[in-house]
């Protein structure tokens, strides 16, 4: 099974400022057949479902703000919040499927 | 417009049995794979199992294995996810999720969960 690791666990960043979130797969997530990156970040607030934020590691989901970008290849990507504002407060999720499912431990983001 | 309505959720004692339901609307359901994927309280994200939009493939992950089984209705436009042999450990929200490819896609539209809730 593929591990998927995130760090930090929690990340307190100031109104305005850009926070980072790294994410880390056990085997590489890259297919060959269509040079994509099989790997998605979703963002969690209490109450409600996941959101699909990035997929295929650097396509933002329609209606997601420009200040969310992914990038990486392979194993190793990252979430990167620009202008951090309010409501960007939740928990940030990484998931890989190239292989069968798996997530990251999550990363909780708040207003430092 | 796509959505996604689960229901079923309930308290259950530790070896009972549960039946969740996800309603889906906006989009043709045979079309698309769906996928059931949980939180447990304070914990993270976990993918429960699969079903393609023909409903021939089904894929569970390891923890509920040979306890649960994925099923969708066409006719009603329903997918279900049957769990016996219920544990503490099966306690959490659980999502019905839409897939865009097959077994390998990412999840753009979810359900707001329904809660089970394993105890004595």
């Amino acid at each position: 099974d593929i591990v998927v690791t995130q760090s930090p666990d929690s990340l307190a960043v100031s109104l305005g400022e850009r926070a980072t979130i790294n994410c880390k797969s056990s085997q590489s997530v890259l297919s060959s057949s269509n040079n994509k990156n099989f790997l998605a970040w979703y963002q969690k607030k209490p109450g409600q479902p996941p959101r699909l934020l990035i997929y295929w590691a650097s396509t933002r989901e329609s209606g997601v703000p420009d200040r969310f970008r992914g990038s990486g290849s392979g194993t190793d990507f990252t979430l990167t919040i620009s202008g951090l504002q309010a409501e960007d407060v939740a928990v940030y999720y990484c998931h890989q499927y190239y292989d069968s499912h798996t997530f990251g431990q999550g990363t909780k983001l708040e207003i430092k | 417009e796509v959505q996604l309505v689960e229901s079923g959720g309930a308290l259950v004692q530790p070896g009972g049995s549960l039946r969740l339901s996800c309603a889906a609307s906006g989009f043709t359901f045979s079309a698309y794979s769906m996928n059931w994927v949980r939180q447990a309280p304070g914990k993270g994200l976990e993918w429960v199992s699969y079903i393609s939009g023909s409903g021939s493939a089904t894929y569970y992950a390891d923890s509920v294995k040979g306890r649960f089984t994925i099923s969708t209705d066409t006719a009603k436009r329903s997918l279900h996810l049957q769990m016996n042999s219920l544990r503490v450990e099966d306690t959490g929200v659980y999502y019905c999720a839409r897939g865009d490819f097959a077994y390998s896609s990412f999840w753009r539209y979810w359900g707001q969960g329904t809660l089970v809730t394993v105890s004595s």
